[in-house]
């Protein structure tokens, strides 16, 4: 069944820096990959998803890219701001969605 | 519109019990998953159902179960628990179908087994 690996496991940054999460799988059958953002005691959040026929999608700050040949996907945030901090998990779905274990990201003022 | 809606909230147990868990997804949707989330494991796929027909499962024991009823809502059900049961139970609902699998999640049921 599908894999996912997701690193790093914790990352902080100073606001304004760039922050980059980066995601494989293991299933090539895998068309859909979505990014959900967990805040502290809430639930997660879907903030991004690319399909496989897509190579990179942008969505103000936040911007995936997918390679589909490496089997791996990555999450960019730019300009980052003190409220992105929160856990990040990417997921990977052939015919269930899959999780990896998520990053935590600290954004320091 | 409502979002998906978890009861319990929280839940105290201990080990040998079983336990039910609902969830209420938002109108509509016709896909129900349940997940395990646990610090350090992320999310763990426990089932999906889809028209009241368990569509795919996750590897957890036949302790887990789970049924979905004509009005979309679910329930999860664990028996015999163990210590290791503690964690957020999470479900999400979607509109479910190709190309219409964006979960919604709802709140969570924190159980705690002692």
């Amino acid at each position: 069944g599908e894999n996912v690996e997701q690193h790093p496991s914790t990352l902080s940054v100073q606001e304004g820096d760039s922050a980059v999460i980066k995601c494989t799988y293991s299933d090539s059958a895998s068309n859909y990959f979505p990014w959900y953002k967990q805040e502290l005691g809430k639930r997660p959040q879907l903030i991004i998803d690319i399909r496989s026929n897509v190579g990179e999608k942008k969505d103000q700050r936040i911007a995936v890219t997918l390679n589909k040949t490496a089997k791996h996907f990555s999450l960019h945030i730019t300009e980052t701001q003190p409220e992105d901090s929160a856990v990040y998990f990417c997921a990977a779905r052939t015919d269930k969605l899959i999780f990896g274990t998520g990053t935590r990201l600290q954004v320091f003022p | 519109k409502a979002g998906v809606t978890q009861t319990p909230r929280y839940l105290i147990k201990t080990r040998g019990q079983q336990v039910t868990l609902s969830c209420s997804p938002i109108s509509g949707h016709r896909s129900v998953s349940w997940y395990q989330q646990t610090p350090g494991q992320g999310l763990q796929f426990l089932f999906e159902y889809f028209s009241e027909t368990q569509r795919n499962k996750g590897n957890f024991p036949g302790r887990f179960s789970g049924r979905q009823f004509s009005n979309s809502r679910s329930e999860m059900n664990v028996s015999t628990l163990e210590l290791g049961d503690s964690a957020l139970y999470l479900c999400a609902s979607s509109p479910g179908g190709q190309n219409n699998e964006k979960l919604f999640f709802g709140s969570g049921t924190q159980l705690s087994v002692l």
